[in-house]
């Protein structure tokens, strides 16, 4: 596709229930980021994919959190057992490579748990 | 750790007036720098970016922003604001080294136009 896709685009669920996030990145894009926006924060790293290297979850907030990325493209941010203060927008990214690239954003997931 | 410092969490011009958008980073070495632009119900967007060479880099929508090292900032200009430039506006750095890649953000300058 021309740019980052995100699905859904708003995602209710109950407290408890698990949930999948989905990102395409953009073809031919090594480099994909999940990140988390709460509202009136800023953009909260959770996690990095570069090609086949290892990822950086550094940011995953807990173990509740997950992601993957299959064959290189398509990513799934998967959250369990999801509590309310899990409620943000979940914005993916893709980039050509690292370094002094310019990262593209999808309109983000909006994650509502009630 | 490295951190990136947006210290206006609001701010209001009027239309036509200037504008300066402050960014400061806590980084060991040079970062790659950007600045994003969310508008209201819209993905982000980047305005310009800063890698290396001249300081001051030219950016769409009639901004610029100049990397200042002795003072680690790298703050966001524009000499006559239109109401279109109401926004969110997000400073970030990248952080390059081994396998690890990290975009980080400050936490944004939400701008209010008058008319």
């Amino acid at each position: 596709g021309a740019g980052v896709s995100q699905s859904p685009s708003n995602k209710v669920t109950e407290k408890g229930k698990d949930v999948e996030l989905r990102c395409d990145p953009i073809s031919g894009h090594t480099a994909l980021y999940w990140y988390r926006q709460s509202l009136g924060q800023g953009l909260e790293f959770l996690i990095y994919f570069q090609g086949n290297s290892a990822p950086d979850k550094s940011g995953l907030p807990s173990d509740r959190f997950s992601a993957e990325r299959t064959g290189g493209s398509v990513s799934t941010l998967t959250i369990q057992r999801t509590q309310q203060e899990d409620s943000a927008v979940y914005l993916c990214a893709s980039s050509l490579m690292r370094g002094n690239t310019e990262a593209f954003f999808g309109q983000g997931t909006r994650l509502t748990v009630v | 750790a490295q951190s990136v410092t947006q210290p206006d969490i609001h701010i209001t011009v009027s239309e036509g007036a200037s504008l300066e958008l402050r960014c400061n980073y806590s980084y060991g070495a040079t970062p790659y720098l950007f600045w994003y632009v969310q508008s209201p119900g819209q993905g982000l967007q980047l305005l310009l970016k800063y890698f290396s060479g001249d300081t001051l880099v030219q950016g769409i929508k009639g901004f610029e922003a100049e990397f200042k090292r002795s003072q680690s900032s790298f703050n966001l200009r524009k000499p006559s604001v239109h109401w279109s430039d109401a926004a969110e506006y997000f400073c970030a750095v990248a952080l390059y080294g081994g396998a690890t890649n990290k975009l980080i953000f400050g936490t944004g300058t939400l701008l209010a136009v008058q008319p």
